[in-house]
């Protein structure tokens, strides 16, 4: 089992839909969470952050975090043929400095 | 330079080359990366370094070394290339303190 699992998709969403992505993780001690976007030939770019349980917003991304289910979500609102891209989960374990990416899940967001 | 520059954007190598490619961060972040990509298998840690002067292996090293020699620098070299290390490859950087990556722009490479 990998540590750090999603769903590879793709994930089809209509233009102004709520995309859900799911992120599970296998490390008890994984501390923070990164969700990137990686658009097609280009390099991963970071779009939220979060550390502690709960919710966290920024502009139409939500980042989910519950550490006792050890899963993180992102959820995209008002989705938007640009944001029909590859995103990535990453867990961050501070005692070792250990960085884990998930597989990715591919969004297609149709007009 | 601003964020991590790597060089070259792409290249066409002949397998049993020898080739480096070449990794720069201005951020003076302590942890490098070395991680390729390819379809289907997602990004694979190549190898590390989590301060000047020491560095580490990843999912995939062999066929590959680094050093890290200063902050700033984290040269990736293939001895002696073949086909299978066609891929694209990613730099990063963190700080220690767990902020995620900044990425390169990668680095295309197809060795025939």
């Amino acid at each position: 089992q990998k540590e750090v699992e999603q769903n590879s998709g793709p994930l089809s969403v209509p233009e102004g839909a709520i995309a859900s992505l799911n992120c599970t993780y296998s490390d008890r001690v994984s501390q923070s969470f990164f969700w990137y976007r990686q658009y097609s030939g280009k390099s991963p770019e970071l779009i939220m952050s979060i550390y502690s349980n709960g919710d966290k917003e920024d502009g139409r991304f939500t980042a989910q975090l519950n550490k006792a289910s050890q899963y993180v979500s992102l959820l995209i609102r008002d989705s938007q043929p640009s944001d029909s891209a590859t995103y990535l989960c990453l867990a961050y374990e501070a005692a070792g400095n250990k960085l884990t990416f998930g597989g990715g899940t591919r969004v297609l967001v149709k007009p | 330079i601003a964020g991590i520059t790597q060089a070259p954007t792409s290249q066409i190598l002949a397998a049993g080359r020898r080739m480096t490619l070449r990794c720069t961060q201005d951020m003076r972040h302590n942890a490098m990366y070395w991680y390729r990509q390819d379809l289907g298998l997602g990004l694979r840690l190549i190898h590390y370094s989590n301060t000047a002067g020491t560095t580490g292996k990843g999912e995939v090293p062999d066929g590959y070394s680094v050093s890290r020699a200063n902050t700033d620098d984290f040269p990736l070299t293939l001895a002696s290339a073949v086909p299978s290390q066609t891929s694209v490859y990613f730099c990063a950087s963190s700080d220690l303190q767990g902020a995620g990556y900044t990425f390169g722009s990668g680095t295309r490479l197809t060795v025939v």
